[in-house]
């Protein structure tokens, strides 16, 4: 069964860099695509970006050039890494499989970010 | 992007009801090429992440009860729950995969009285 865990801290200051961990199990990450979305409060879903079976990535554009989505497939592992955050990144990230059609999620991370 | 609106917002209703609700996108999710509606429906229950119900507008995913029907075609599409369940208590989220970025609606939030 595939199954994707969220790791990451729960709380992260304002201009830092925000990092979370997807971790896979039950299929391996060099198939397929691997999603990061977040869900605000208020519950507006967002679509971050993906990383693809090759190491391929998009991005949504409206998160410019503060996105970078990475991968370690001896880990089995793909990262979020966020940058200069501020209080409108406080929401719950979760990552799932899959290009378009997103069939697993893992359980998701609150992420809070203040000073 | 695609904008994607969704109504009503919350809908309270009884087990046994049954229940529609609506999700309009601002272009057509029909690809010409494949012939398919590049909508999918995602139901989160409260503490959980979202599931998967229904792709292609109208194709369930299995295990899904057949009560949830997906329907409609190029930019207005419908969720049905035929009769509500006191389970079936959760946000409903519709998301189009036709362009990128992929985008969301705001969701449905269905409260059984």
């Amino acid at each position: 069964e595939v199954q994707l865990q969220e790791s990451g801290p729960g709380l992260v200051k304002p201009s830092q860099s925000l990092s979370l961990t997807c971790s896979v199990t039950g299929y391996s990450i060099t198939s397929n695509y691997w999603g990061w979305i977040r869900k605000f409060p208020g519950n507006k879903m967002e679509w971050m970006g993906y990383i693809s079976y090759s190491g391929s990535t998009s991005y949504n554009p409206s998160l410019k050039s503060r996105i970078s989505i990475t991968r370690d497939t001896s880990k089995n592992q793909f990262f979020l890494q966020l940058n200069s955050v501020t209080t409108e990144d406080t929401a719950t990230y979760y990552c799932a499989r899959s290009l378009t059609i997103f069939d697993y999620w893992g359980q998701g991370v609150m992420v809070t970010v203040s000073s | 992007d695609i904008v994607m609106t969704q109504s009503p917002s919350s809908l309270a209703v009884s087990a046994g009801d049954k229940v529609t609700m609506s999700c309009k996108s601002s272009q057509s999710l029909l690809s010409s090429e494949y012939q398919g509606n590049y909508l999918s429906w995602f139901q989160q229950k409260p503490g959980q992440s979202p599931k998967l119900l229904i792709s292609l507008a109208s194709t369930r995913e299995t295990g899904v009860p057949d009560r949830f029907i997906g329907s409609g075609s190029g930019t207005d599409f419908t969720l049905t729950i035929s009769s509500v369940q006191a389970e079936d208590l959760a946000v409903y989220y519709c998301e189009q995969y036709y362009s990128y970025p992929l985008t969301f609606g705001s969701g449905t939030k269905l409260e059984i009285k």
